[in-house]
């Protein structure tokens, strides 16, 4: 039972645009919701998170959207640059224990 | 500050073999956790630890797998005997405090891979 869900595998911008990635998740009972960022041969790295009694949250270049109505939560990155490009993770948390449950990941490629 | 960190980097062993994966946390960090990557699915929680007690070990796969943290600094985790399907990126990560902590700091990992 995969409790967050991230169902596009990939997704490829133009420099200078928006990305948009996009989770669902099906476990009303999560309390947090983070977004890790992970290149190749490093761990994953914490980027953002949101509060589920939260709608948005800002930092920077990116922003992270919660829909709990539609159990559904974006990434806006804003502008993309070719730094960004990794795998992104889509996380959940309860207030229970400090276990993160992941999605499987999107993998961002942002060309020049 | 340095972070957490694992060893080895890499370890290639046969089926039935025995290896022993390290973790150094942050310094300070009570928290230490151990997750799972077998390849193209998602991360997975394996434990945690608060110093040097297990928390929550509800993500082990099963008793091959045993993992201790002496004294609440490092942690190793065991694999005995290996099979194939313990393959994959094992992560550790660490976080501060007491109480739920969501900015755990990941390292490196460990690539296992089982032939």
């Amino acid at each position: 039972d995969q409790q967050v869900k991230q169902n596009s595998p990939s997704l490829s911008v133009q420099e200078g645009r928006i990305s948009i990635l996009n989770c669902d998740y099906t476990n009303s009972m999560f309390d947090y919701f983070l977004w890790y960022k992970k290149y190749p041969a490093e761990g994953p790295t914490f980027l953002i998170s949101i509060s589920s009694i939260k709608d948005k949250n800002e930092d920077g270049r990116f922003t992270v959207f919660l829909n709990k109505s539609a159990k559904h939560l974006s990434l806006h990155i804003v502008p993309s640059q070719p730094g960004d490009s990794a795998v992104y993770f889509c996380a959940g948390l309860t207030g229970a224990n400090s276990k993160l449950t992941f999605g499987k990941g999107i993998t961002l490629s942002v060309r020049p | 500050e340095a972070g957490v960190t694992q060893f080895p980097s890499h370890s290639v062993i046969e089926k039935g073999q025995t290896v022993t994966l390290r973790c150094d946390p942050i310094s300070g960090h009570d928290n230490l956790y151990w997750y799972r990557r077998v390849m193209g699915k998602e991360i997975k929680f394996l434990l945690h630890f608060v110093k040097e007690s297990k928390q929550d070990e509800s993500g082990m796969p099963n008793n091959r797998f045993l993992a201790e943290r002496t004294g609440g600094t490092y942690s190793t985790l065991k694999v005995q005997p290996a099979e194939l399907e313990d393959s994959g990126v094992y992560f550790c990560a660490s976080s501060q405090g007491h109480i739920v902590s969501y900015e755990q700091y990941f390292g490196p990992g460990t690539r296992l891979t089982v032939t």
